[in-house]
């Protein structure tokens, strides 16, 4: 079955200092894999997909991540943190189902940012 | 703006009432979905409409009843509320990839509706 493990629940960084945010994925076949970003109160924004292709894709706000298919990974990276990073980030895979697709998300990593 | 709408933002109500949240996209899209974000921030589709037909339809209960009347408006009305149905329900929207066959399209967001049931 497919699914979307983030393994960290809730991570701290200082302002400036660099991020990865870890997200593990099962999915048999080609997996299509997103990054979305959950601001306080708000809906999800999109940052980041990989369908294809090169496997270090570039986002918005400076977001990057890479896919690893050996190790099954597409962590997220940001070289240096803004306190306006504070948020929550959702690890996803799209399914096809049916001719249909449907994202699957993981439980997602909660980053707060010190001054 | 072009975007992913959903009314009402907040809807506080009592246990065995029934209320509908309403969502529009402008995007052009022809596929939207309902998801639920529990207390631990949790994202779970429940269901999928693609031009105004049901395709996904993910073991939610009977009390909850999506209707699309057309493809870019999908609400989901909620009979008899419990206290398990407090949340927040975000509405999405994305296309069916024609040209990329059994591939997956990003979904754009609403800003979700947080429900609460007293």
């Amino acid at each position: 079955a497919q699914s979307v493990t983030q393994p960290d629940i809730h991570i701290t960084v200082s302002e400036g200092a660099s991020l990865e945010l870890r997200c593990n994925y099962s999915y048999g076949a080609t997996p299509y894999l997103f990054w979305y970003v959950q601001s306080p109160g708000q809906g999800l924004q999109l940052l980041l997909k990989y369908f294809s292709g090169e496997t270090l894709v570039q986002g918005i706000k400076g977001f990057e991540a890479e896919f690893k298919r050996s190790q099954s990974s597409f962590n997220l990276r940001k070289p240096s943190v803004h306190w306006s990073d504070a948020a929550e980030y959702f690890c996803a895979v799209g399914a096809i189902f049916g001719g249909y697709n449907k994202l699957i998300f993981g439980a997602g990593t909660r980053l707060a940012v010190h001054p | 703006d072009t975007a992913v709408s959903q009314t009402p933002k907040y809807l506080v109500t009592q246990m065995g009432n029934d209320k509908s949240i309403k969502c529009e996209q402008n995007l052009g899209h022809d596929t939207m979905y309902w998801y639920k974000q529990d207390s631990k921030k949790f994202l779970k589709i429940m269901f999928s409409y693609n031009n105004k037909e049901l395709i996904i339809n993910e073991t939610v209960p009977n009390r909850f009843s999506p209707k699309s009347p057309d493809k870019a408006h999908l609400n989901l009305h909620i009979n008899s509320l419990e206290l398990g149905d407090s949340a927040v329900y975000f509405c999405a929207s994305s296309l069916k990839l024609l040209h990329r066959p059994g591939g997956v399209n990003e979904q754009f967001f609403g800003p979700g509706t947080r429900l609460t049931v007293l």
